[in-house]
């Protein structure tokens, strides 16, 4: 069984642009959820998505935004990059009858904005 | 408020030393517990998971953990480190679906 998969792995970007991150979650998993990791904050919440509704959101601003689409696949969009927004975005696929938040991690895309 | 704290942020073992990572966490509930392993560039690998029952879980690679609710603890465990679990290991609780409250991190070296 194939894992998660998130392209691109790498893109550099700079301020004031958008970028758009891919996410094909294992297959048979309904839901998927993204999160940002910086040396300074650590992993944080952004987002997740079930039956292409948004269920839950983190405290991050409205340039943040996702999608989910009817085969589970996700992307998720950020626009008017700022320096701070460097990073590597993770996404996290879960089984639907999972009651209990086991997360399945793909390797991530690593943005640098400049 | 819920919370993780890993309260090492870098350990460094001796190869075939025993390694011990803690992990303190802050939950109204009965938690569901985690522990993850990232090597560099990499993304998470599951280690481990609490969900109820037997407080000693058993997880990938030798590694263990034991779940503490009097000491809202879940520390991690390897009997005999190798050169090649050095990495970042993260334990993390079940807040809601799909939303996970990592801790900060504990990285780990191994000596030779």
């Amino acid at each position: 069984k194939a894992g998660v998969t998130q392209t691109p792995r790498y893109l550099i970007k700079t301020r004031g642009q958008q970028v758009t991150l891919s996410c094909s979650p294992i297959s048979g998993h309904r839901s998927v959820s993204w999160y940002q990791q910086t040396p300074g904050q650590g992993l944080q919440f952004l987002f997740e998505y079930f039956s292409e509704t948004q269920r839950n959101k983190g405290n991050f601003p409205g340039r943040f935004s996702g999608r989910q689409f009817s085969n589970s696949r996700s992307e998720m969009n950020v626009s008017t990059l700022e320096l701070g927004d460097s990073a590597l975005y993770l996404c996290a696929s879960s089984s639907a009858r999972s009651n209990t938040g086991e997360l399945f991690f793909g390797e991530g895309s690593r943005l640098t904005v400049l | 408020a819920q919370s993780v704290t890993q309260p090492d942020i870098h350990i460094t073992v001796s190869e075939g030393a025993s390694l011990e990572l803690r992990c303190n966490y802050s939950y109204g509930a009965t938690p569901y517990l985690f522990w993850y392993v990232q090597s560099p560039g990499q993304g998470l690998q599951l280690l481990l998971k609490y969900f109820s029952g037997d407080t000693l879980v058993q997880g990938i690679k030798g590694f263990e953990a034991e779940f503490k609710r009097s000491q809202s603890s879940f520390n991690l465990r390897k009997p005999s480190v190798h050169w090649s679990d050095a990495a970042e290991y993260f334990c993390a609780v079940g807040a809601l679906r799909g939303k996970l409250i990592f801790g900060q991190g504990t990285e780990l070296s191994v000596k030779p």
